[in-house]
């Protein structure tokens, strides 16, 4: 239990479908990060919030829009995806931007 | 981007042996952590050590920033230390790059 925690952990979906994810720390953490884990890849860093404002956006496309209503919870809406954007997303906080991470378990995604 | 090498990228020991898993990278960094990855998912901190020598357990870390390498020790291997080990890197207040990974099999 890392103190961050991630719904739903399995999802699957259309193209067609709008879905969310989920995050919430409890660690009183400032910054928060998505991250995307294909196969045989790196994890790739794609949005980062600070004190619920968004830092950095790591050219993802449109179809991913993230949300920070506060600095205990991320969202990440979905619309219109592509198969290649099935993998595991992973949510992390950290005391402040560049301090250590903390990762929660993921959402494993699957488009059909 | 800060580039970050791990090897090897595979490694199977057997239940009990000792292994150096290694991260190399391009450039000066004050942040880099290890973390290990269950097969659920789960990235699990291990070390924050962007220098010198940690110890945690039959785990342990050194950093030589210097060198611009880290090397993970794991002592006397169990089976629940399979999974993926990964390097990650960063300077200041920038965000962390990650390498590929060491996946590690420990076999009874």
């Amino acid at each position: 239990e890392t103190g961050v925690t991630q719904t739903p952990r399995h999802l699957v979906m259309g193209m067609t479908n709008k879905k969310s994810l989920k995050c919430e720390q409890h660690l009183g953490h400032n910054a928060m990060y998505w991250y995307k884990q294909s196969a045989k890849k790196p994890l790739e860093l794609m949005f980062v919030y600070s004190l619920e404002e968004r830092v950095e956006n790591n050219s993802v496309p449109s179809r991913f829009s993230p949300e920070c209503p506060n600095s205990s919870h991320l969202f990440l809406h979905l619309h219109t995806l592509q198969p290649e954007d099935s993998a595991l997303y992973l949510c992390a906080s950290s005391q402040n931007k560049g301090d250590t991470q903390y990762f929660g378990p993921g959402t494993r995604l699957t488009v059909l | 981007g800060i580039q970050v090498e791990q090897s090897p990228p595979d490694l199977i020991l057997q239940e009990g042996a000792n292994s150096t898993l290694r991260c190399n990278f391009s450039d000066s960094v004050n942040n880099l952590q290890w973390f290990h990855q269950n097969p659920w998912g789960q990235l699990i901190n291990l070390f924050y050590i962007p220098s010198g020598t940690k110890q945690n357990g039959r785990l342990s870390a050194t950093t030589v920033a210097t060198e611009r390498y880290s090397l993970l020790y794991i002592s006397s291997s169990q089976t629940t230390d399979s999974g993926v080990y990964f390097c990650a890197v960063g300077t200041g207040a920038n965000n962390l790059f990650f390498g590929t990974g060491t996946r590690l099999t420990v076999i009874p």
